[in-house]
């Protein structure tokens, strides 16, 4: 079945890049996502990257897409300490709006 | 501004006790979902629904039920709590974009099970 796996645990120094990886096994995904949850809030749309683009830019954020390895990344330029949140990667399933979302990665920025 | 409201933060219920918990869209979106949320987990779909009085069991439906009576209200139940139900609940509705979809979440409800 379909399957999103992510690292559990990030933790970088503020003004390094953090890189967020995940991998998934549906090819027939037509978007990817990102979301950021933040302690005891919901979770934030990020960025998506549809399937047929390999990269995309959003102020700080780059995503990185490799269709062939399925192989999905998030780059974070310059992390700030409001950064520290859970980052989930996310693929839809069918035409219905649902998600398979991975186990989340706890991004941990330190001063 | 899309908002996605759920009815409490926090919620506290003994054991096979009747649990209701709601949401609300305002933006007028099909599609609603509830999902659970676990440490290590990740997200896990309980339930969802495309229209009014439309569900679709999701990958842990055992335990749970929902009901779909308007279009901008999508309420779980939990028949007869049990404490591994203890966990965080999140309510999401979406948006058709461009050939994808756009989930947008609730704040979430935390529920312990006692």
């Amino acid at each position: 079945g379909e399957d999103v796996e992510q690292s559990l645990f990030l933790s970088v120094r503020e003004g390094d890049s953090s890189v967020i990886n995940c991998t998934y096994t549906d090819s027939s995904s037509t978007y990817l996502y990102w979301y950021k949850q933040e302690p005891g809030a919901g979770l934030q749309l990020l960025t998506y990257i549809f399937s047929n683009m390999d990269m995309k830019q959003d102020q700080r954020l780059t995503v990185l897409l490799n269709k062939k390895d399925k192989h999905l990344s998030l780059r974070i330029a310059d992390t700030q300490t409001g950064d520290s949140a859970i980052y989930f990667c996310a693929e839809t399933s069918g035409n219905t709006g649902k998600l398979i979302f991975g186990q989340g990665t706890t991004l941990q920025v330190k001063p | 501004d899309v908002k996605v409201t759920q009815s409490s933060r926090y919620l506290v219920k003994r054991t096979g006790e009747k649990v209701f918990l709601e949401c609300v869209q305002d933006m007028d979106h099909e599609n609603m979902f509830w999902y659970r949320q676990d440490p290590g987990l990740g997200l896990r779909l309980i339930y969802f629904s495309y229209d009014v009085k439309m569900k679709e069991k999701g990958d842990i439906p055992e335990g749970y039920s929902v009901s779909r009576e308007k279009k901008e209200r999508f309420s779980l139940i939990l028949e007869s709590a049990s404490t591994n139900q203890t966990s965080m609940y999140l309510c999401a509705s979406s948006l058709r974009v461009a050939g994808g979809y756009e989930q947008y979440f609730g704040p979430g409800t935390r529920l312990t099970v006692t």
